[in-house]
């Protein structure tokens, strides 16, 4: 098993352009989410999904988009990038449980810079 | 929504000491606590975890104590080494599967 793959691991965007982080996991885990990791400030949930065709919003959504269209796959999307959402990247995916946590499988990142 | 707070933000220790990590958090209905290592440039990864039914949790030179009534869990590190160097995040759950983390401590051990 790979188990949870990110592309790419890094990239540079122009303010205003647009972006797709790809996230994949071979692990048939219901559960996957989106991170973003900022110096000083720990994870922040972005987005999360408990299976396909269903997403929720975390702590700081504003300006991403994500779609749960298979159970492996979770893109996230950035319509218009803003220099704000220069940040490292995470992904996880977990067995789904609706009464208890469960340990998140984390991928290995990727560091976006937008000038 | 859920609010963790874990303190201290940075930890200095000398080789052999112990470290201990808090955190704080106000959602009672959180049932999962786990904690995450993460070292420079690397993905976090689970070190232990313990759920509410529990108080202590073991696992070598690691352990993790829940108190559910004054809503704080902590992480103790014993005969800490230079390679327990790292970023530590303690986590809760929120609406079952979804993961809150604290803001992170980093722990420096000196040989």
């Amino acid at each position: 098993n790979a188990g949870v793959t990110q592309t790419p691991k890094f990239q540079v965007l122009k303010t205003g352009q647009s972006m797709t982080l790809q996230c994949a996991q071979d692990m048939n885990h219901e559960y996957m989410s989106w991170y973003r990791q900022d110096p000083g400030m720990g994870l922040r949930l972005i987005h999360y999904s408990v299976g396909a065709g269903i997403t929720d919003q975390g702590e700081v959504p504003n300006g991403y988009n994500v779609s749960r269209s298979t159970t492996e796959d979770f893109p996230l999307r950035l319509l218009s990038a803003a220099p704000s959402q220069t940040s490292v990247y995470f992904c996880a995916s977990s067995p789904l449980d609706r009464v208890e946590g469960q340990p998140q499988h984390f991928g290995d990142g990727t560091r976006l810079s937008i000038l | 929504g859920e609010n963790v707070e874990q303190h201290p933000s940075t930890l200095s220790v000398q080789e052999g000491d112990s470290a201990v990590i808090k955190c704080t958090y106000s959602d009672s209905a959180s049932n999962y606590f786990p904690w995450y290592k993460q070292e420079l440039g690397k993905r976090p990864q689970l070190i232990i975890d313990i759920r509410s039914n529990v108080g202590e949790k073991k696992d070598q030179r690691i352990a993790v104590t829940l108190n559910k009534t004054a809503k704080h869990f902590s992480l103790h590190i014993t005969e800490t080494q230079p390679e327990d160097s790292a970023v530590y995040f303690c986590a809760l759950n929120q609406a079952g599967t979804a993961l809150i983390f604290g803001k992170g401590t980093t722990l420096s051990v000196s040989s």
